[in-house]
């Protein structure tokens, strides 16, 4: 089935520092991707997406491109602030169910930046 | 515009009780999936709920079922809540829940003891 793999956290940054989050990712067909972003005590909320290979998705400075070669979707942002200090989950659409709202997750990176 | 409301926001039950929590989506949104959030299990998807069917479900046993009401605000109970239950419950809505844009409340954590 289909599954995500995102690099295993915490990663610690100081502030202006150049963040990259790795995100890869198995499925039997063309999924869409995304970034979702948790800041403490929130629910989670869209940070980018990306819906075909080559596609760059980009918000707040962050980017991710979709590389279908390579099955990935790294997150990265030139320079982080302390308010980007949250988990990060990388998701595909889930290709096995049809067009329905089913995301696999990964398993979060918690990101703390330092002033 | 309101968000993706849910309550009750925090609740404790004892083993072998059942226990409901019910969610509010984003007016207009058709679409309600359920999700639940475990340090050890991460996210893992429960199941979807588009204009009062269930469209998909994911691999959580029997005593996990749900239910949307026409007014597209829906419900999930669990039975016989056994420890393993405790966890973070997300639920999450969309116009049409095709795109993987999902719009997420803040959680009912459920801790059982």
């Amino acid at each position: 089935g289909d599954s995500v793999t995102q690099m295993e956290g915490p990663v610690t940054l100081s502030e202006e520092a150049f963040l990259t989050i790795n995100c890869t990712y198995t499925a039997t067909g063309y999924p869409s991707l995304f970034w979702y972003v948790q800041y403490p005590g929130e629910g989670l909320q869209l940070l980018l997406k990306a819906t075909k290979a080559d596609d760059k998705g980009s918000n707040k400075g962050f980017e991710a491109t979709y590389r279908k070669e390579t099955t990935s979707f790294h997150l990265e942002k030139g320079s982080v602030q302390v308010s980007d200090s949250a988990v990060y989950f990388c998701a595909l659409s889930a290709t096995d169910s049809g067009n329905t709202g089913k995301l696999i997750f990964g398993q979060g990176t918690t990101l703390q930046v330092k002033p | 515009k309101a968000g993706v409301t849910q309550t009750p926001r925090y609740l404790i039950k004892t083993r072998g009780q059942q226990v409901t929590l019910s969610c509010s989506p984003i007016s207009g949104h058709r679409s309600v999936s359920w999700y639940q959030q475990t340090p050890g299990q991460g996210l893992q998807f429960l199941f979807e709920y588009f204009s009062e069917t269930q469209r998909n479900k994911g691999n959580f046993p029997g005593r996990f079922s749900g239910r949307q009401f026409s007014n597209s605000r829906s419900e999930m109970n669990v039975s016989t809540l056994e420890l393993g239950d405790s966890a973070l419950y997300l639920c999450a809505s969309s116009f049409s829940g095709t795109t993987g844009e999902l719009f997420f409340g803040e959680g009912s954590r459920l801790t059982v003891l």
